[in-house]
């Protein structure tokens, strides 16, 4: 059985930074290409990044939001996910799921972490 | 970039009946569209992707239409448990993914 489970959300003042991890079991990890999307409270989804598997040459994307201050990465050796969040804005508040990204869509989403970034 | 606009923002229906929820693309996309559910408090749930292949598990109520810039989803006979928000996404050629806005299914 798939299972992703979320951790590392919490409360942040802006200008700070937070580390997001999602553990992944059930599936060949180091084989796929891993997404983060997240959703701001009672806001649509909106994509965040995505990393490709090292043997796609693990590159990696981001939407324009949070580029240059976002960063994904991977430990395959431990089937995690990593999101590292710097510089953090109010507006980044939101739910961060991990999901499994088939290139065209997400078809495994884990359960979700809250990152609240206030004052 | 790629816009997605989804249609309507709320729909009111009520069970049995059959709804369509449409999504248009700024440009043509091919079929490379999904379509996700979300209830209140939890992750999304694929539902169809490819703009109509319908992902395992899903009931056949569900299916997907279209291609180039117009698609749909239709619910042939809505079920209580449908009641819920739906998205449709699409992956483009500069490597990022887009999602409509969201369209609310409620209950007449």
């Amino acid at each position: 059985e798939v299972q992703l489970v979320e951790s590392g959300g919490g409360l942040v003042k802006p200008g700070g930074s937070l580390r997001l991890s999602c553990a992944a079991s059930g599936f060949t990890f180091s084989h796929t290409y891993m997404s983060w999307v997240r959703q701001a409270p009672g806001k649509g989804l909106e994509w965040v990044g995505r990393i490709k598997s090292k043997t796609d040459g693990g590159t990696t994307d981001y939407a324009a939001p949070v580029k240059g201050r976002f960063t994904i990465s991977r430990d395959d050796s431990k089937n995690t996910l990593y999101l590292q969040l710097n510089s953090l804005k109010t507006e980044d508040t939101a739910v961060y799921y991990c999901t499994i990204d088939r290139a065209n869509y997400f078809d495994y989403w884990g359960q979700g972490t809250l990152v609240t970034v206030s004052s | 970039d790629i816009q997605m606009t989804q249609s309507p923002s709320t729909l009111s229906a009520s069970v049995g009946d059959r709804v369509t929820i449409t999504c248009r693309a700024s440009q043509s996309i091919s079929t490379w569209l999904a379509w996700y559910q979300q209830k209140p408090g939890k992750a999304p749930n694929l539902l169809i992707y490819d703009a109509s292949s319908l992902q395992s598990g899903v009931p056949s109520r569900f299916s997907g239409s279209g291609s180039g810039t117009e698609f749909t989803l239709t619910i042939s006979s809505l079920q209580p448990d449908d009641f819920a928000t739906y998205y449709c996404q699409h992956y483009n050629s500069y490597r990022m993914y887009t999602f409509g806005q969201g369209t609310k299914l409620e209950i007449k």
